[in-house]
């Protein structure tokens, strides 16, 4: 079984460019959580979708980033302009329904210099 | 709100020995989860090994073993027989078990490194 798929690795881009994050979790995986893993530190939780609802997006700055889960399967994040402080480690989970052990993608390094 | 704090930032183990991390954790709540998960290089979030807090026994997953003390609030994770392939970033977990947001909550993490 495929695990969680995030491209790309990695990424460079130049400050008030625009960047997006894709993510492809384990089929048949309802749950999708976007996280953010600033160096040094745990992961936070940007969002969460149950389906192609995004049911817990507390945490996610609004003002520049955005995210989509067009027919509750592929997620995309977007931030649009990035920023220096974006700088981190964006990571991809999906869980079969709700509370259930969530399995991590490898992540996108974002570098904005 | 809950919080998760690791005081080891870095560890280190000669390899066969054991290793113990530590972490410990706030909450007001009486129903949760916990979990040590393993990030090496790659970036790959790995489950290691996952706690109920209404269960007394601490939870054992081969080599990996962990010593729960619910009313100090520790969760501490123990390897034995460490191994090259066990050098990673820990992570201690908390996820609450009545509010319907399943979010992890993560500690900083331990960086353990394994000397041959």
């Amino acid at each position: 079984e495929a695990g969680v798929v995030q491209s790309p690795r990695y990424k460079i881009i130049e400050k008030k460019q625009p960047v997006a994050f894709w993510c492809n979790p384990i089929s048949g995986h309802n749950t999708l959580y976007w996280y953010l893993q600033n160096l040094g530190q745990g992961p936070e939780l940007l969002i969460r979708y149950e389906n192609e609802e995004a049911v817990d997006d507390s945490q996610l700055p609004k003002d520049r980033f955005s995210a989509e889960r067009l027919k509750g399967v592929d997620s995309t994040l977007k931030i649009q302009p990035a920023e220096l402080g974006d700088s981190a480690v964006y990571l991809c989970a999906s869980s079969s329904l709700g509370p259930e052990q969530q399995y991590f993608g490898p992540g996108t390094r974002l570098t904005v210099l | 709100a809950q919080t998760v704090t690791q005081s080891q930032p870095e560890m280190s183990v000669q390899e066969a020995e054991t290793v113990t991390l530590s972490c410990t954790y706030d909450t007001s709540e009486s129903d949760y989860y916990l979990f040590w998960y393993k990030q090496p290089p790659s970036r790959q979030m790995i489950l290691v090994i996952r706690q109920e807090a209404y269960k007394q026994q601490n939870a054992t997953e081969n080599r990996f073993s962990v010593n729960f003390q619910k009313a100090a609030k520790s969760f501490s994770l123990k390897i034995s027989d460490s191994q090259l392939g066990d050098a990673a970033m820990y992570f201690c977990a908390y996820r609450s078990a009545v509010d319907s947001s399943y979010k992890l909550i993560f500690g900083s993490g331990t960086r353990l490194l394994v000397r041959p």
